[in-house]
């Protein structure tokens, strides 16, 4: 098992440019999460998916766009992207609420995005 | 607003010393606890997770407690060693009163370092 996988593992994009994030688990885990992380913030939620069709809006979505066209991938985009979007990205997943095996968020390793 | 609070910011401590890290958080209606380790520009690793009705959880030399009506967990590790250096957060997780989903709440972690 390869756990959650995230690409790209680092990105430099310039003001206004767009791009999208990929994540992937192959736990079979329902629900799906983006973090961002930053210094002196800590990790804070932009949007997370119960299933798949399904994404709700988390602490910080602003700038951000998600989807989960399938149950093993989740896709963050940025429409336009601002300097304030520099930070490292970190996808998660985990069980539904509905299984004994819920409660643990398991992380990717993060895409490091600089917007110039 | 849950808001978790994690003392110190920063640990040095001594090879084979026992210590403890703490982590408090002001609402006690959680679902469970988690306690992550993460390297330097690295994702998050799960060491112990403990649901809201368990009072401590133990792998290894690592032993989380939890204190739901005080509003407090402490992870201890035992016999520390060089390898443990790393940022350890403590996130708790409660029920989103929208979508049903649960999200994460994170501390801004400990920076623990240990001298050889």
């Amino acid at each position: 098992n390869a756990g959650v996988t995230q690409t790209p593992k680092f990105r430099v994009l310039k003001t206004g440019q767009s791009m999208t994030l990929l994540c992937a688990q192959d736990m079979n885990h329902e629900y799906m999460y983006w973090y961002r992380q930053d210094p002196g913030m800590g990790l804070r939620l932009i949007h997370y998916s119960v299933g798949e069709g399904t994404t709700a809006k988390g602490e910080v979505p602003d700038g951000y766009n998600v989807s989960r066209l399938k149950k093993q991938n989740f896709l963050l985009g940025l429409e336009s992207a601002a300097p304030s979007q520099t930070s490292v990205y970190f996808c998660a997943s985990s069980y539904s609420v509905l299984k004994p095996q819920s409660g643990e968020q398991f992380f990717g390793p993060g895409t490091r995005l600089t917007v110039l | 607003k849950q808001e978790v609070t994690q003392i110190p910011a920063a640990l040095s401590v001594p090879e084979g010393e026992n210590l403890v890290l703490n982590c408090s958080f002001t609402d006690s209606a959680i679902y469970n606890l988690q306690w992550f380790r993460q390297d330097p520009g690295k994702g998050l690793t799960s060491l112990l997770l403990i649901q809201s009705s368990q009072r401590e959880q133990t792998s290894g030399r690592l032993n989380a407690s939890l204190d739901k009506s005080s509003g407090r967990s402490t992870l201890y590790i035992a016999a520390s060693q060089p390898g443990d250096s790393a940022t350890y957060l403590c996130a708790v997780k409660e029920k989103d009163s929208g979508a049903g989903s649960y999200q994460l709440t994170f501390g801004k972690g400990t920076k623990l370092s240990v001298i050889p």
